[in-house]
């Protein structure tokens, strides 16, 4: 079965410490990698894609297929990074994203 | 572009009643998803569309829930009767799909609350 894991629901860093949201999945053959967000009273929105390789807003993540992992890292944290991140594999040839519970990020100064 | 509409935002409704929820995606999209948002369950695909053709719906909770597409720019989200818990933020997707792997694009939500 399709699983992905996001085992931190709460993550609570200092402004310019090193960020890292875990995202471990389970799923049969090469799967497609996203990583959304939704900051407080906005939409839920795409930050970036593990095809692409882009840096966004500081943000990297890196897929590890021996460990079936896709964490997001970013070096230093900023207070406006703060918001809930949810890792979304998609199965190679479908739409149908399985997001994770999510973690919380928060930032304090 | 707006970008996808969603109403009504927020919804109040007492058990049994019959509650519809509207999307409608971004222009040129032709794939269109709903989602449920819980504290419990976090973020839950109920069911999606491409080309107005519902794709897969093992998402939906029981026949109490409904989804239409009756054109390209149009999609409701029917749940009668509705239960308390139903109670929860309801998220309509789009995207423009050419096989997988492309970005979906939110609306605000709809909060539903059954009493």
């Amino acid at each position: 079965a399709q699983r992905v894991t996001q085992p931190e629901k709460l993550l609570s860093v200092f402004k310019g410490a090193p960020v890292e949201l875990k995202c471990n999945y389970s799923y049969s053959g090469s799967p497609e990698l996203f990583w959304y967000v939704q900051y407080s009273r906005q939409r839920l929105q795409l930050l970036l894609r593990h095809i692409s390789r882009e840096s966004i807003k500081g943000f990297t993540a890196d897929l590890n297929k021996g460990e079936t992992s896709f964490h997001l890292k970013k070096p230093f944290a900023q207070e406006e990074d703060s918001a809930m991140y949810y890792c979304a594999p998609n199965r190679s040839g479908f739409q149908k994203l399985v997001f994770g519970t999510g973690t919380r990020l928060l930032v304090s100064p | 572009d707006a970008g996808v509409i969603q109403s009504p935002r927020h919804e109040v409704t007492e058990m049994g009643q019959e509650v519809t929820l509207r999307c409608k995606p971004i222009s040129g999209h032709n794939s269109l998803f709903w989602y449920r948002q819980t504290m419990m369950r976090g973020l839950e695909l109920l069911i999606y569309f491409n080309n107005n053709v519902p794709i897969d719906d093992s998402g939906m909770p029981e026949d109490r829930f409904s989804a239409k597409m009756p054109n390209a720019s149009f999609s409701t989200l029917k749940i009668q009767p509705s239960e308390p818990r139903d109670s929860a933020v309801y998220f309509c997707a789009s995207s423009f799909s050419r096989g997988s792997g492309e970005t979906q694009y939110f609306g605000p939500g709809t909060r539903l609350l059954v009493l």
